[in-house]
């Protein structure tokens, strides 16, 4: 079946500017996860969805950060007055229940670049 | 903070067997170990999880020692597709769903 997809699979932008990263989780799936990499790191948490609402946005660096899943499947990341330490790969991963032990499924991530 | 200590970087000559060790010296009795791993450029891929006893799946094989403390995951003859950075989790579950810290894993080379 289908996994994890995410688009664009790369954007350009620059400083300032205000970009929209988009998931689409496995059909079925209760839980979202977005995670961010910078290069030679691993992945960083960002925020989980359970449904359609935010059950943990610890991970979001600012207020510039917010995120969105309005019909409990798509979601969108939303990144305002883009900056330059922005720029890394940004990962979707969605999860059938959301359970403690739920495996989580990534997609291939969106490769975000801050001029 | 990751809660696990992975080497860097190791090799592997093709069709031998890959063991990955990690420690995990404070982990919790309710906590699960996950191995996941990271191709070039593609999103994480889970491999194997597991709370004490050893286990097994078409993927690999995960040793947990008996005071858990430490794990090796075992790819029983490595291909060259298995060149990868490897991720060692440590993940609570008691207080329902958490998010996976990555630490910065080990980069697997398999060599022809």
């Amino acid at each position: 079946g289908a996994g994890v997809s995410q688009t664009p699979s790369n954007k350009v932008t620059e400083k300032g500017k205000y970009v929209e990263l988009r998931c689409d989780p496995i059909s079925g799936h209760t839980a979202l996860y977005w995670y961010r990499q910078s290069l030679g790191q691993g992945p960083e948490f960002l925020i989980y969805f359970q449904g359609t609402g935010a059950a943990d946005d610890s991970g979001l660096p600012n207020d510039r950060f917010f995120a969105v899943r309005p019909e409990g499947s798509v979601s969108t990341l939303k990144i305002q007055r883009t900056e330059r330490g922005d720029s890394a790969v940004y990962l979707c991963a969605s999860s059938p229940l959301g359970t403690g032990t739920d495996t989580q499924y990534f997609g291939p991530g969106t490769r975000l670049t801050v001029l | 903070d990751a809660k696990t200590t992975q080497p860097p970087s190791m090799d592997c000559a093709e069709g031998r067997a890959a063991n990955l060790p990690c420690n995990h010296s404070t982990i919790s009795g309710n906590e699960y170990v996950y191995w996941y791993r990271q191709i070039h450029s593609q999103g994480p891929q889970y491999i194997i999880h597991g709370l004490k006893n050893n286990e097994t799946n078409e993927m690999a094989s995960l040793i947990i020692t008996e005071d858990r403390k430490s794990s090796t995951l075992i790819l029983p003859h490595a291909t060259l597709r298995d060149t990868a950075v490897y991720y060692c989790i440590v993940r609570a579950t008691f207080s329902g769903n958490t998010p996976l810290v990555f630490g910065k894993g080990t980069r697997l080379s398999v060599i022809a």
